[in-house]
């Protein structure tokens, strides 16, 4: 079946660490996408990418980075400069950017102690 | 800022009953509008969207109804059970050369047997 990948579903990191999420689609998409959800908050845009070796800076891009080697991958580093890093972290792709629905991986909760 | 926002946290109703979830935007440029549901752990699910050249579209049991005049959008959800029991968001775009969709905090809908 088509569809977004994340992994892991549950990720744990001490202080001071980089961690990387991991996100594969197989729809075809051109355009994919990083947000961030904390509780009682909507959607935060961290990073997007409309085309492979390309991908822009979102609302809240400090302390992050990502890469768009593939046009099916769309992996997003969370880096030590990150000052409040545990969160939920959604990947999502789209046909094209605007105007289509994005579809949604199941997430990323990652903890940092 | 121009953001997009829900008149109310949560929402409870009777198994059976129509539910109806409201939402405001501010962006008078905005033109499509999406409605998700998202389950505890899971990523968002598209419900249906549309493009502001319509008022009303329907799927199977949910019509969104779009008040242009009054930048309102609404998610109507015929016949309710359990298993709409989620938090709902709405988000709008306007599809420009910068365009971003942008999402509400959401609501959530919770179904009384």
């Amino acid at each position: 079946d088509g569809g977004i990948t994340q992994s892991p579903k549950y990720l744990f990191r001490k202080e001071g660490q980089n961690v990387t999420l991991s996100c594969e689609q197989n729809l075809n998409h051109d355009a994919m996408y990083w947000y961030r959800q904390d509780p009682g908050q909507g959607l935060r845009l961290i990073y997007y990418s409309q085309i492979v070796n390309d991908f822009q800076k979102g609302d809240i891009a400090e302390g992050y980075s990502v890469s768009r080697e593939k046009k099916e991958s769309f992996p997003l580093t969370v880096t030590s400069a990150q000052k409040n890093p545990t969160a939920f972290y959604l990947c999502a792709s789209s046909m094209a950017r605007g105007n289509s629905p994005l579809h949604f991986g199941n997430g990323t909760r990652l903890t940092v102690t | 800022g121009e953001s997009v926002g829900l008149h109310l946290p949560t929402l409870s109703v009777q198994e059976g009953d129509n539910s109806i979830i409201n939402c405001a935007y501010s962006n008078s440029a905005s033109d499509y509008f999406i409605w998700y549901k998202q389950e505890s752990g899971k990523g968002p699910q598209f419900i249906i969207d549309i493009r502001s050249n319509m008022d009303k579209r329907q799927g199977q049991r949910v019509t969104v109804l779009l008040n242009k005049t009054v930048k309102h959008l609404s998610l109507q959800i015929a016949a309710t059970q359990p298993g709409d029991s989620a938090v709902y968001f709405c988000a709008d775009c306007s599809t420009g050369a910068n365009s971003k969709l942008t999402f509400g905090k959401g609501i959530t809908l919770s179904v009384r047997p």
